[in-house]
């Protein structure tokens, strides 16, 4: 199976700064990247899909990158509902696998 | 809006059998490839089972729970299970429904907030 890993783990930042998260996969995905975002006792939430793709009422200060075995999850600007754990996830082979996460907490 | 929710959770044995349940609304739920994905207290995210659309006939699972969990569905009740049987202490996590993307397989696009199981004796 493809593992996926994140870095950092924990990411301390203070609201308005940019985040910079990376994923790497131990064999090409190709695009089939996903970004989910999840805060404790909510649902997790999809980000963006296919490396680039903002889903649905998902704000624009979130954009996605790469293709490959690297990709980039960025925010542009930490608003304070930002603050949580994001993790990313691969389709392209089967088991789907999702990295551990990083979490983004305040400075 | 579409909303997922769980329900069957709690402690049980090892060994033991237990049922999930997962009603959804908001949406045409025949319509959509449903999955359970699971979180190990203090861990990542683990896919564990998917059921196609419509019939539910095409299932498959996760090596760690093949032969112990079973999905299913029940499209007149808007309705997604996990049969969980012979349940062992790694099974111990909270498990989300999850509805897959139109046309995106393993794509997962709406979550249930989950329900927690707990293996212990």
């Amino acid at each position: 199976e493809i593992v996926l890993t994140q870095s950092p783990a924990t990411l301390s930042l203070s609201p308005g700064e940019r985040a910079t998260l990376s994923c790497r996969a131990s064999q090409s995905v190709a695009f089939y990247l996903a970004w989910y975002q999840h805060k404790p006792g909510q649902a997790p939430r999809l980000l963006i899909y296919d490396a680039s793709n903002r889903a649905t009422g998902i704000p624009a200060r979130f954009s996605g990158s790469g293709s490959g075995t690297d990709f980039t999850l960025t925010i542009s600007s930490l608003e304070p509902e930002d603050f949580a754990v994001y993790y990313c996830q691969q389709r392209t082979n089967w088991p789907p696998t999702f990295g551990p996460g990083t979490k983004v907490d305040v400075k | 809006e579409v909303q997922l929710v769980e329900s069957g959770g709690g402690l049980v044995q090892p060994g033991g059998s237990l049922r999930l349940s997962c009603e959804a609304s908001g949406f045409t739920f025949s319509s959509y490839w449903m999955h359970w994905v699971r979180q190990i207290p203090g861990k990542g995210l683990e896919w564990v089972a998917r059921i196609n659309r419509d019939d539910g006939y095409a299932k498959t699972y996760a090596d760690s729970v093949k032969g112990r969990f079973t999905i299913s569905r029940d499209n007149a009740k808007n309705t997604l299970f996990l049969q969980m049987n012979n349940v062992r202490a790694e099974d111990t996590a909270v498990y989300y429904c999850v509805r897959e993307m139109t046309e995106r397989g393993h794509l997962f696009d709406n979550w249930g907030q989950g329900t927690l199981v707990t293996v212990s004796s």
